[in-house]
């Protein structure tokens, strides 16, 4: 069945380095892949997102790159901040053609901390 | 505009109760999806409404049940409750799939004693 693997399960770096966090999904067909942002207590927020005919998407300090061939994205955060400190979930999901619609199926998240 | 509301917040439940969550989508999400989240298993999809149909099922038993109302608004329902139940259920609302940004309610914390 559909499948998401994510790692690491936890990061800890630095103030200012860089994370990455990398996901592998096993459906084929999968052609949205979004990634989720949740702080202790708080619900999942999306912070970017990438559909399967693109390669690379950027906003700010965070991107993410898809190799389709692989099956599989990655999340890149540049200059980290305390901030950043929070269960990032990687999802992909796909459209159904008979039904037009995707379920998105999670990662097992990354706990990512950042030191000052 | 209001965000997805989920209600109640937190709920305490013997083994073998059944329990009702309700969702508020975003006004205008017509897709309302719901998820189990355990620290263990992550975030599990449980099933998926659009225009009052069940569009999508994950791996779950048939004691967890849902649907939708005309206004977009869902509930779900766990009947004959498990101590294995005890999680964060989270409901998702998009404009018309999950292929669109999903917003997230904050979640009803269920705890089965």
């Amino acid at each position: 069945g559909e499948n998401v693997e994510q790692h690491p399960s936890t990061l800890s770096v630095q103030e200012g380095d860089s994370a990455v966090i990398k996901c592998t999904y096993s459906d084929s067909a999968s052609n949205y892949f979004p990634w989720y942002k949740q702080e202790l207590g708080k619900r999942p927020q999306l912070i970017i997102d990438i559909r399967s005919n693109v390669g690379e998407k950027k906003d700010q300090r965070i991107a993410v790159t898809l190799n389709k061939t692989a099956k599989h994205f990655s999340l890149h955060i540049t200059e980290t901040q305390p901030e950043d400190s929070a269960v990032y979930f990687c999802a992909a999901s796909k459209l159904d053609g008979s039904s037009n619609t995707g379920k998105l199926i999670f990662g097992q998240g990354t706990t990512l901390q950042v030191k000052p | 505009k209001a965000g997805v509301t989920q209600t109640p917040r937190y709920l305490i439940k013997t083994r073998g109760q059944q329990v009702t969550l309700s969702c508020s989508p975003i006004s205008g999400h017509r897709s309302v999806s719901w998820y189990q989240q355990t620290p263990g298993q992550g975030l599990q999809f449980l099933f998926e409404y659009f225009s009052e149909t069940q569009r999508n099922k994950g791996n779950f038993p048939g004691r967890f049940s849902g649907r939708q109302f005309s206004n977009s608004r869902s509930e779900m329902n766990v009947s004959t409750l498990e101590l294995g139940d005890s999680a964060l259920y989270l409901c998702a609302s998009s404009l018309r799939d999950m292929n669109t940004e999903a917003f997230f309610g904050q979640g009803t914390r269920l705890t089965v004693v």
